[in-house]
């Protein structure tokens, strides 16, 4: 799996977008870039993943450049309830069921 | 409701003891991981198994063991040659290969003193 960088922490206004950015220049033509969450002392929880194109669900939208060379998470208006570790991964979809996960964003949301 | 559970949420062990931690799912999903995390760190892959009867071992998986018998069923042993076996246990479920996000369950702090 490529290795991903991300910011070791963050901090974002309540009600405002976070922006979550995640370097992954290694990144081959099948591998997905995924993005789960951790908050404090519970599992991972999945967000969103995408291949080449935006993706936009109820929780979260991402965008991958147009040289999968990075992407950003957005949460369009952050609450308390989104403080927690974010963790952007990269994986193949070919049998390859391993999540490598690093040290991950630590986000801060501020009242 | 349909998910994944591990129990007990804390336990507690001597040194020298073998510890079962228990992972149930009812998603009905193929694979099944756990991974084990440490303070401040990303978690780390111990074992995955993606159908009943078949494991693989992940990056850390000495010194740990694991069985499945069961499509729903997926423990982990801490045997007593796992050197610091003190940390936070998380098992994960997905419907298997190819893009399939991982279901996460609530994890299992051991502590080994």
């Amino acid at each position: 799996d490529a290795k991903t960088t991300q910011p070791t922490s963050m901090d974002c206004a309540e009600g405002r977008a976070a922006n979550l950015p995640c370097n992954h220049s290694t990144i081959s033509g099948n591998e997905y870039v995924y993005w789960y969450r951790q908050i404090h002392s519970q599992g991972p929880q999945y967000i969103i993943h995408g291949l080449k194109n935006n993706e936009t669900n109820e929780m979260a939208s991402l965008i991958i450049t147009e040289d999968r060379k990075s992407s950003t998470l957005i949460l369009p208006h952050a609450t308390l309830r989104d403080t927690a570790v974010y963790y952007c991964i990269v994986r193949d979809s070919f049998g390859n069921e391993k999540l490598t996960f690093g040290t991950g964003t630590r986000l801060t949301i501020i009242p | 409701d349909g998910g994944i559970t591990q129990s007990p949420k804390y336990l507690f062990r001597k040194e020298g003891q073998n510890v079962t931690l228990s992972c149930e799912q009812n998603l009905n999903h193929d694979a099944m991981y756990w991974y084990r995390q440490d303070p401040g760190q990303g978690l780390r892959l111990i074992y995955y198994s993606q159908i009943v009867n078949d494991f693989q071992k992940g990056d850390i998986a000495e010194g740990y063991s694991v069985s499945r018998e069961k499509k729903e069923s997926f423990p982990l042993t801490v045997t007593s040659a796992q050197k610091n076996p003190t940390a936070f246990y998380l098992c994960a479920s997905s419907m298997g290969t190819e893009s399939y996000e991982q279901y996460f369950g609530p994890g299992t702090r051991l502590t080994v003193t």
